[in-house]
C-alpha cells in the first residue's frame, strides 16, 4: 500500500469555476476525512466518512462544497463556482476506526489557487 | 466547541532540548495528538496521548494532564531536520460525533 493518494497535487482555476478533487485512501482505512489548510494555519475539518456514510458535515462549509465517498473507498470532494477564498491546500485523510493510536495518515494534498 | 492555545514559533538549537506546549479546552476529550509538517507537505502522526502521563517515542515525548487541559512535546537532541510546524491536536464531542480538531501550529526552527 503507497498510503493515502491526492489527485492534482496543484490545481488552478478561475473563479466562478467548478473543481473536484480525489483521494483514494489506504486500503483497509475505512474512515476519511477532508480538511482545509491556509497559511499558517491548521488543518480545518470540512467533513468525514465512515464506509460510504458522510457522518459529519462542518457548519462552515457552504452549500457550494459537496463530498462522496461512493463505495466506501476512494472519495471526491467538489467545489462549484469558486471564489478567491477558496485558495488553500486540501488535505485528505484516513484511518481505521478503533486505532486512535496510530493518528490519522494524510495524503499530500491538493494546493487550489483560485484566480 | 473546542479551542487550542499553542505557540506561534520557537527557535532553539542543535544538540538541545525543546519543550513546545499546548493549552486545550473541549467537551468529551478524548485523546491528544501531535503531528509534525514540514513545509509544503502533510502532517504526519507523531503521538497519541488519552491518559495522563508521558509518552516516550525515541528522540520525542509527549506529556498529557486532563485535568489541567494541558499538554506538552518534547523533542531532545534536536537536528536540523526537526525544524517544522508540530500541531496539537485534540479529539473531542462534535454534535455526536468524535471530531478531531487542530491547533494552528508551532513553527520551530532548530539553528546550528
Amino acid at each position: 500500500d503507497t498510503g493515502v493518494s491526492q489527485d492534482p497535487r496543484h490545481k488552478i482555476t478561475k473563479r466562478g469555476q467548478n473543481v473536484t478533487f480525489r483521494c483514494d485512501p489506504i486500503s483497509e482505512h475505512n474512515r476519511l476525512y477532508w480538511y482545509r489548510q491556509t497559511l499558517g494555519q491548521g488543518p480545518e475539518f470540512l467533513t468525514y466518512f465512515q464506509n460510504e456514510a458522510q457522518l459529519e458535515k462542518s457548519r462552515l462549509l457552504s452549500d457550494r462544497f459537496s463530498a462522496e465517498r461512493p463505495k466506501g473507498s476512494f472519495s471526491t470532494l467538489e467545489i462549484q463556482r469558486t471564489e478567491q477564498g477558496d485558495s488553500a491546500m486540501y488535505l485528505c485523510a484516513s484511518s481505521l476506526a478503533g486505532t486512535a493510536f496510530y493518528g490519522y495518515t494524510f495524503g499530500s494534498g491538493t494546493r487550489l489557487t483560485v484566480v | 466547541g473546542q479551542n487550542i492555545d499553542q505557540p506561534t514559533e520557537m527557535t532553539a538549537t542543535e544538540g538541545a532540548i525543546v519543550q513546545i506546549n499546548c493549552t486545550y479546552q473541549t467537551s468529551g476529550f478524548n485523546g491528544l495528538f501531535w503531528y509534525q509538517q514540514h513545509a509544503g507537505e502533510a502532517p504526519t502522526f507523531l503521538s497519541y496521548n488519552v491518559l495522563d502521563g508521558l509518552e516516550e517515542k525515541g528522540r520525542f515525548s509527549s506529556f498529557l494532564s486532563r485535568s489541567k487541559g494541558y499538554s506538552y512535546l518534547l523533542l531532545k537532541e534536536l537536528q536540523m531536520k526537526d525544524s517544522a510546524s508540530y500541531l496539537c491536536a485534540v479529539r473531542g464531542d462534535s454534535g455526536g460525533y468524535q471530531k478531531v480538531t487542530f491547533g494552528t501550529g508551532t513553527k520551530l526552527q532548530v539553528i546550528p
